[in-house]
């Protein structure tokens, strides 16, 4: 069965350094991916996402991911983290018409 | 475009009591999808409309709850009678997905129901 592992349910960096987030799928063919942000009280906001071609998407907000295909994993990175970063961040599979969510990872930015 | 419109933001009601959540999906967008999000749970889809015709209702947890779409602008979520364990962050979401592929999906701000 399509499934998304987010092994880490909260981390905690200090502003200015590295972040990566991790992301594993189980799923039979070729998946599309998606990383999420969801900043409290609001809805979540596509970071960026995965179909086919280049293995390390860019998307919004200076974010990157990076799919694997032999490891089964899309993480999500981020060079220099920034206050405004801290939120929840959702990696989800796509497949017949749905998306399957992980459990989220919280991310909590120290000054 | 003013992205996925819920209402009511919030809402707070008493056991039995009926509930409707209602959704403006994005002009254009073929999917609409209703989510529940908890801390127990995370986020769930609960069903998923292409055209305005329901595609998978696995999600709905019980005959409680019902989901609607009588037009290409305008759906709704409702619970009949509620209970406390109701109570969550229910999403609205849209997406343009094509014949092939997947779009993306783009959320509303949801609805935070209380059920007392």
């Amino acid at each position: 069965a399509q499934s998304v592992t987010q092994p880490d349910i909260h981390i905690t960096v200090s502003e200015g350094a590295s972040l990566e987030l991790r992301c594993n799928y189980s799923y039979g063919a070729t998946p599309y991916l998606f990383w999420y942000v969801q900043s409290p009280g609001q809805g979540l906001q596509l970071l960026l996402k995965y179909f086919s071609g280049d293995t390390l998407v860019q998307g919004i907000k200076g974010f990157e991911a990076e799919f694997k295909r032999s490891q089964s994993s899309f993480n999500l990175r981020k060079p220099s983290v920034h206050w405004s970063d801290a939120a929840e961040y959702f990696c989800a599979v796509g497949f017949t018409g749905k998306l399957i969510f992980g459990q989220g990872t919280t991310l909590q930015v120290k000054p | 475009d003013a992205g996925v419109i819920q209402s009511p933001r919030h809402e707070v009601t008493e056991m039995g009591q009926e509930v409707t959540l209602r959704c403006k999906p994005i002009s254009g967008h073929d999917y609409l999808f209703w989510y529940r999000q908890t801390m127990m749970r995370g986020l769930e889809l609960l069903i998923y409309f292409n055209n305005n015709v329901p595609i998978d209702d696995s999600g709905m947890p019980e005959d409680r709850f019902s989901a609607k779409m009588p037009n290409a602008s305008f759906s709704t979520l409702k619970i009949q009678p509620s209970e406390p364990r109701d109570s969550a962050v229910y999403f609205c979401a849209s997406s343009p997905m094509g014949n092939l592929g997947l779009g993306e999906q783009f959320f509303g701000p949801g609805t935070r129901l209380t059920v007392l």
